[in-house]
């Protein structure tokens, strides 16, 4: 089975704070994605990865960044976490779409900021 | 551009009762449909998909048919469990937007005894 670990359930920070979020899969996959689900708006599209080393910014990029160093790593950093951040945040891989057009998605991680 | 609505919740219904969330979509090209089930606590897991015009997706005693016509994949099921209690989740992947997924909003369901 696909596994798509991220590596916190729960979060509470300061605002101001520099925030990581890790998000690891182990099933080679070339595409990676971050979404943050919020009551009513569904899941946005934050950024997302087609290998290692590019992104892509997504529906909501500002107040994020990523980085994608290892084919099985993609990391969320919120530069300065702010109130209005304060959301469940998923992460999702997927093979080429010409493969398999699916996404496998995380537990998630739901983040506080204070 | 491309988007997905689906019906507002919270939906509540009695065990065994007939499940519809109704799912519409407008896209550019010919997309991918999906359905995805939320369970408390846990990340999306996919139910189930179709990927052409009158094609049905089918999993777990749910089934979606995707309908041209009237840009809509419902999800349908005959008689719901307590543990089908979730929030359901339509999508859709585009291949004149990369492939792109666009998610409608979620319809939480709770089946009561």
């Amino acid at each position: 089975d696909v596994k798509v670990t991220q590596s916190s359930r729960y979060l509470v920070k300061r605002t101001g704070e520099k925030v990581f979020l890790e998000c690891v899969q182990d099933m080679d996959h070339e595409n990676m994605f971050w979404y943050r689900q919020d009551p009513g708006l569904g899941l946005r599209l934050i950024y997302f990865s087609y290998d290692v080393k590019m992104k892509e910014k997504g529906d909501i990029p500002e107040g994020y960044s990523v980085s994608r160093e290892k084919k099985e790593r993609f990391s969320l950093i919120l530069e300065s976490a702010s109130t209005n951040q304060t959301s469940m945040y998923l992460c999702a891989s997927s093979p080429p779409t010409a493969v398999k057009n699916i996404q496998y998605f995380g537990a998630g991680t739901r983040l506080s900021v204070l | 551009g491309d988007s997905v609505t689906q019906m507002e919740g919270p939906v509540t219904l009695s065990e065994e009762a007939f499940l519809t969330i109704n799912c519409t979509y407008t896209a550019t090209g010919y997309p991918s449909l999906f359905w995805y089930v939320q369970y408390p606590g846990e990340g999306l897991q996919l139910l189930l998909k179709a990927t052409k015009a009158d094609d049905k997706g089918s999993n777990k005693g749910f089934e979606a048919t995707y309908r041209k016509e009237t840009t809509s994949f419902h999800l349908e099921k005959g008689s719901v469990q307590v543990s089908d209690s979730a929030v359901y989740f339509c999508a859709l992947s585009d291949p004149n937007t990369g492939n792109q997924f666009y998610f409608g909003t979620g319809t939480s369901l709770t089946v009561i005894p």
